[in-house]
This record gives C-alpha cells, sequence and structure tokens, in this order.
C-alpha cells in the first residue's frame, strides 16, 4: 500500500517569514495530492490539493508543488499569520476505484510566533 | 454551505458497551469515508461506501461494521468497546466524480 511521510513534524516561524512542509508518497500510481488544516479538536479542514497531471497550484497565500518523479510535494504558505498556526496534514490516493482512502501523513504542527 | 453533520458530537461509553456513530454527507454526496483519530495522530482510515456499497476498507475493527442507507446517510457500530478505542472519530463525504473529501465535525468517543 501507499506509505506517506511527511517533514518536519514540528516548526516554528515568525510572523511574516514563510514555511514549508514537505511530503513523500511510495505509489507511483496516487494522483491526487490534498492538504489539510486541523485546529485542536476541530475537523481537518482542506486548504489546497494538487492532481498528478499539473506540477504547481497556488491560492493566494498558499501554494503546493508535485514531483512525480520524485514522489515528492510539499506546501508553500507565505506571508504566515498567527492564525495559520495549527497542524497540516498531507495526503495521497490513487483513484484506481472509486471511494479509495486517503493515506495520510504523520502531521507537521505549525506555530507562527506573532 | 450545508456540510457534513456527525451525531452525536460526544460520546461516553463504558467498557464492552456499543456505540453507534452517524454521519450525514453534503447533499448530492453518494461517497462516505470514516476515520479514526487517536489523539496526536493522523487520521487512519476505516472504511468508505459509494452508493450504498462498500468501496473500500482499511483498518477497521472485526468489532465494528458500518454501512450506507438508501438516503446516503451512514453509520458506524462499533461493539466491545474498548479503552483504545477512545478517539476522534471523522466522517468525510464526497462525489463519485472527484476525490476530494470534506470532513465533518467529528464525533468525540470516550472508553471508560
Amino acid at each position: 500500500g501507499e506509505n506517506v511521510e511527511q517533514h518536519p513534524s514540528t516548526l516554528s516561524v515568525q510572523e511574516g517569514d514563510s514555511a514549508v512542509i514537505k511530503c513523500t508518497y511510495s505509489d507511483s500510481a496516487s494522483n491526487y495530492f490534498p492538504w489539510y488544516k486541523q485546529e485542536l479538536g476541530k475537523r481537518p479542514q482542506l486548504i489546497i490539493d494538487i492532481r498528478s497531471n499539473v506540477g504547481e497550484k497556488k491560492d493566494q497565500r498558499i501554494a503546493v508543488t508535485l514531483n512525480k518523479t520524485a514522489k515528492h510535494f510539499s506546501l508553500h504558505i507565505t506571508e504566515t499569520q498567527p492564525e495559520d498556526s495549527a497542524v497540516y496534514f498531507c495526503a495521497a490516493s490513487g483513484r484506481r476505484w472509486t471511494g479509495n482512502q486517503f493515506y495520510f501523513g504523520t502531521g507537521t504542527s505549525l506555530t507562527v510566533i506573532p | 454551505a450545508a456540510g457534513v453533520i456527525q451525531s452525536p458530537r460526544h460520546l461516553i461509553k463504558e467498557k464492552r458497551e456499543t456505540a453507534t456513530l452517524k454521519c450525514y454527507p453534503i447533499p448530492r454526496h453518494d461517497t462516505v469515508y470514516w476515520y479514526q483519530q487517536g489523539p496526536g495522530q493522523d487520521p487512519q482510515f476505516l472504511i468508505s461506501f459509494y452508493e450504498k456499497m462498500q468501496s473500500d476498507k482499511g483498518s477497521i475493527p472485526d468489532r465494528f461494521s458500518a454501512q450506507q442507507f438508501s438516503d446516503y446517510h451512514s453509520e458506524l457500530n462499533m461493539s466491545s468497546l474498548e479503552l483504545g478505542d477512545s478517539a476522534l472519530y471523522f466522517c468525510a463525504s464526497g462525489t463519485g466524480f472527484t476525490d476530494t473529501q470534506y470532513f465533518g465535525p467529528g464525533t468525540r468517543l470516550t472508553v471508560l
């Protein structure tokens, strides 16, 4: 099955700086890579996603890049704000059939210091 | 916009009791996913349903069962509860045409 690794496990940045979180995956058949933000005790919220036919996607201060050859993808947050503090999870899935599961990374706890 | 609804939001049970968690997907979503998340852990996939049929199965214990009904809501039945079953249980919904999964608010299960 798929194995997703995520680094770093914790990340502290000063407000206004950039944050980068990296994930690698093992299954070359995976073709969908979402990123979720989860605040303590709350639901994971989708913040951005990318499909394997795209190398980069951007939404305001958030961007995701995908390198299919190297099997890794990264989340970039620019101009960080204290409200960006949360746990971020990457995930991978392959649409081999409907309803297939997400394989999550182990999460990155991001702290933005005011 | 309507979101995924889960009930109950909190549940406290004793060991060896049973529990039923309910999930109501976003309107017009036909796919439901169940995840278990322990403290400090990533969500672990349990099971999914598409058009009322089981579509994928993960690390769901044999003590647990689930189904999706004709109105697309889903129920996760948990029997012979153990202390280790204490966790947040999330339901997510999606459609058969896209990969995106939208998570509900979760049910916090505490087993004493």
